[in-house]
């Protein structure tokens, strides 16, 4: 059964410091690895997503995300925060069981971004 | 080109009724994906539509139905409402040929039950 782990509810940062949120996963197959971000009263936006191709992915608004197979992680970046990033996020696995695509979310990192 | 759109925003319901979510998917998709997030919770699968079938449910009891159109439309039908099932219900939708994992989602309605 596939599952994630976010290692941090809360993550408070600086403006123009780098964000780290750390993620572990665990999954049976070869998983499909996804970051959403969900800012208040909105849905979801998918931010980069991991489909067994390059281990370092790039996404939206310069986060990126590292695949590391021995670690079972998938920890997002940023270099530099901006306050637009004060969001909950989301890492996510995909059930690729039976081909369905159905998702399997971690309990979100809320990401607070002082001035 | 629309994304995926959901109705209503927001819905007030008493225990023991029953309500009706309604979702239409991004251009292009055919699979529709339901999604309950309580609050402080990430979303947790409830179930998928593809050609008008349910394929795949979440452990969601029997009080969660839902349904495809010909359009590729869905609803959400939840009966017998519980305090509990108060959050936010959101559709996600996909396509076969992306792989079938859902990437776009709607804004979510918001259910609260009193």
């Amino acid at each position: 059964a596939q599952s994630v782990t976010q290692l941090d509810s809360h993550v408070s940062v600086s403006e123009g410091t780098p964000v780290l949120l750390r993620c572990n996963y665990s999954s049976s197959y070869s998983p499909s690895l996804f970051w959403y971000v969900q800012h208040p009263n909105k849905g979801l936006q998918l931010l980069l997503k991991y489909t067994s191709a390059a281990t370092l992915v790039k996404g939206i608004n310069g986060f990126e995300a590292e695949f590391k197979k021995s670690e079972t992680s998938f920890h997002l970046t940023k270099p530099s925060a901006h306050m637009s990033d004060a969001a909950e996020y989301f890492c996510v696995v995909s059930s690729l069981s039976s081909n369905t695509g159905k998702l399997i979310f971690g309990q979100g990192t809320t990401l607070q971004v002082k001035p | 080109d629309a994304g995926v759109t959901q109705s209503p925003t927001h819905l007030i319901k008493t225990r023991g009724q029953q309500v009706t979510l309604r979702c239409s998917p991004k251009s292009g998709h055919d699979t529709v994906s339901w999604y309950q997030q309580a609050l402080g919770q990430g979303p947790q699968f409830i179930f998928q539509y593809y050609e008008e079938e349910e394929r795949q449910r979440g452990n969601f009891p029997d009080r969660f139905s839902g349904h495809q159109f010909p359009n590729y439309s869905s609803e959400l039908n939840v009966n017998a409402l519980l305090l509990g099932d108060s959050a936010l219900y959101l559709c996600a939708s996909s396509s076969p040929r992306q792989g079938y994992s859902p990437l776009h989602f709607g804004n979510g309605t918001r259910l609260t039950v009193t």
